[in-house]
């Protein structure tokens, strides 16, 4: 059973328009991470937390921006989706000493 | 090159098999951890390893530490097996991700 949770699983939206990815977990973990991964590559990290009102941007240049004020949500938010945008998104989550949570990504299709 | 390496790139198999993926690492890192990705395209932990070995069904996953090195047994091989096998090292809290390993068993 996840214990990380994404939102919506598949999206297709027309360009221009303002999108939220929701993630959400459920084990308290302090950190949390946002990567995209386009087909048949590897994942690259774009966001990161280490907790309430931390943010970091990642490897991976985004257009995208996260929030987190809360420990088990840390959603992401396009302001103006573009096709270049389109990619899947996962999010994950981990602790100390503890090894790394999925979620099960969102397909993002921008039209 | 890539700080963590990954070979092969793609696997085949017959049922039954005894699989055998390698990743190499020249960062410093924490912990290996070995993933897998499903056509459907979520990621499932499988193991986490910082020294030894461990093993969880049919699988077992070692590491040396000396010599930067892991591997990532599949014993008995079944088609269900048929996945993306990805290695990460953990460095500072962040994943350092290999290539993946494409693997496809074939009744």
């Amino acid at each position: 059973e996840a214990d990380i949770y994404q939102t919506p699983r598949y999206l297709v939206i027309g360009t221009g328009k303002k999108i939220t990815l929701e993630c959400s977990q459920t084990m308290g973990h302090d950190k949390m991470y946002w990567y995209q991964q386009d087909p048949g590559m590897e994942l690259h990290l774009i966001h990161y937390s280490y907790g309430v009102n931390s943010t970091e941007k990642g490897d991976l240049s985004s257009e995208s921006t996260v929030s987190r004020i809360r420990t088990e949500h840390f959603p992401l938010t396009l302001e103006s989706a573009r096709p270049s945008h389109t990619s899947q998104y996962l999010c994950a989550s981990s602790a100390a000493n503890y090894g790394y949570t999925f979620g099960s990504g969102t397909r993002l299709t921008v039209v | 090159k890539n700080e963590v390496e990954q070979s092969p790139q793609n696997l085949t198999a017959q049922e039954g098999e005894f699989i055998t993926i390698n990743c190499s690492y020249s960062v410093g890192i924490s912990a290996l951890h070995w993933l897998q990705q499903h056509p459907g395209g979520g990621i499932v932990s499988l193991f986490m390893l910082s020294s030894g070995k461990k093993k969880h069904g049919r699988l077992i996953a070692t590491i040396n530490i000396q010599e930067k090195h892991s591997s990532l047994h599949i014993t008995a091989s079944h088609p269900r097996d048929s996945a993306v096998y990805i290695c990460a090292g953990r460095n500072t809290d962040k994943l350092i991700f290999g290539t993946g390993t494409r693997l496809q068993v074939f009744p």
